[in-house]
């Protein structure tokens, strides 16, 4: 069975930083893309970043770019977010997903950022 | 970036009615087109992908049609569990944009 699991979602204050991980299991984790989507509360999907199986190609939305970081570690079967110069507008629940033909086939259940003073 | 539109934005319908929620891209991504079904504080799932194609395990009352810019969800008869947030997401080109969702409610 495939799953996803993220951790690391806490509160911080604007400009600080976090790390998001997504434990993977019950699949080739090394073969797929990995994506990061977040919800903001109340709101619709969004997509923030996406990292090829390898890592050797990272990609990231606008809003994104210069203060997130994608990476994987396929040895731990893991997938991170590092989150620089949090927003207050960051705030969301952050899910980690599965990339398959550029559809998002297995979500985790999602880790939620709060970025509050 | 695509922009996806979907509509309605919510819709009220009672059990055994056969429901429609239309996804809007703005420019031709082909059959590129999935759809997910999110239900309050679960993480989203995947329903119908490249515009058509059941997932596995997804029941049959759900279809997708639709090419080019305009595509449809259908539910022939809802079904309790079938209330929730139904989204769509194109996969032709990144970023993967999303629809802004559809609230499925209970009439």
């Amino acid at each position: 069975e495939v799953q996803l699991l993220e951790s690391g979602g806490t509160l911080v204050q604007p400009a600080g930083s976090l790390r998001l991980s997504c434990a993977a299991s019950g699949f080739i984790f090394r073969n797929y893309a990995m994506n990061w989507v977040r919800q903001a509360p109340g709101k619709g999907l969004e997509w923030v970043s996406a990292i090829t199986d390898s890592g050797g190609r990272t990609y990231y939305a606008d809003y994104a770019k210069g203060r997130v970081t994608i990476s994987r570690d396929n040895s731990k079967n893991t997938l991170y977010m590092q989150m620089d110069s949090l927003r207050v507008e960051d705030t969301a629940l952050y899910y980690c997903a599965r990339v398959i033909s550029g559809r998002y086939d297995h979500w985790g259940q999602g880790t939620l950022v709060t970025v509050s003073s | 970036d695509i922009q996806m539109t979907q509509s309605p934005s919510s819709l009220s319908a009672s059990v055994g009615d056969r429901v429609t929620i239309t996804c809007r891209a703005s420019q031709s991504i082909g059959s590129n087109l999935n759809w997910y079904q999110q239900k309050s504080g679960k993480a989203p799932k995947l329903l119908i992908y490249t515009a058509s194609s059941l997932h596995s395990e997804v029941p049959s009352r759900f279809s997708g049609s639709g090419s080019g810019t305009d595509f449809t969800l259908t539910i022939s008869s809802l079904q309790p569990e079938d209330f929730a947030t139904y989204s769509c997401q194109q996969g032709y080109s990144s970023p993967y944009t999303f629809g802004q969702g559809t609230k499925l409610e209970i009439k």
